[in-house]
């Protein structure tokens, strides 16, 4: 059974540029969420979808949006990137009325 | 505000014995849930435990349990029989709501460190 997996692992990325970071979800699980997590920091939730919608927002610009394919995996797009944007990015999935949330091993972006 | 407080940066504990982890968290909402994650140095977070407003009964997995005291508004993690691979951070988290558009709010973290 796949866990959660994110792609790529470490990306680093010039400023004022775009990137778009992938998650496919746990295997049956239909919620994806999204979190930026600056070091040494708690997880900030960005977004989360379900049935390709964007159902809640987190305290983020809208540089930040994101997308949900029919296959319940999910891209998070940033665009005129900042020397704050670089952090961990954490996808999540779970059940739409699970409890559990599983996490993938996120992408490191840097941008310089 | 603040919704989670996790008041220890960094915690030790001696291999084998037990450790606390401290969260303090505020809601209005009368339906909540409250996680504790673990990630280590790799960057993965790890779940591993979560509690209902309305469990009557403390949530235990394993090694892990969660003391709730819903008054106080705190949730407490108890490790017990500590082992070298606990050496962490650990978050705390809550989520508001009973929606399945629900976000989990995390605390700042506290950094264990399990000592031979």
């Amino acid at each position: 059974d796949a866990g959660v997996t994110q792609s790529p692992t470490h990306l680093i990325k010039t400023r004022g540029q775009q990137v778009t970071l992938r998650c496919s979800p746990k295997s049956g699980h239909d919620t994806v969420s999204w979190y930026q997590q600056a070091l040494g920091q708690g997880p900030q939730f960005i977004f989360q979808y379900y049935e390709e919608e964007e159902r809640q927002r987190g305290n983020f610009p809208d540089r930040f949006s994101g997308h949900q394919f029919p296959n319940y995996s999910s891209e998070l797009n940033v665009n005129a990137l900042l020397l704050g944007d670089s952090a961990l990015y954490l996808c999540a999935s779970r059940l739409k009325w699970g409890d559990e949330q599983y996490f993938g091993p996120g992408t490191r972006l840097t941008v310089t | 505000a603040q919704k989670i407080t996790q008041t220890q940066p960094g915690m030790f504990v001696q291999e084998k014995e037990a450790v606390t982890l401290d969260c303090t968290y505020d809601t209005s909402d009368p339906s909540y849930g409250l996680f504790w994650y673990k990630q280590p140095s790799s960057g993965e977070m790890i779940f591993l435990i979560y509690q209902g407003s309305y469990d009557q009964q403390n949530a235990t997995e394993g090694r892990y349990s969660l003391n709730f005291q819903k008054a106080r508004k705190s949730a407490n993690l108890v490790i017990s029989a500590s082992q070298l691979g606990d050496s962490a951070m650990y978050f705390c988290a809550m989520r508001e709501g009973e929606t399945s558009y629900d976000k989990v709010i995390f605390g700042p973290g506290t950094s264990l460190s399990v000592i031979p």
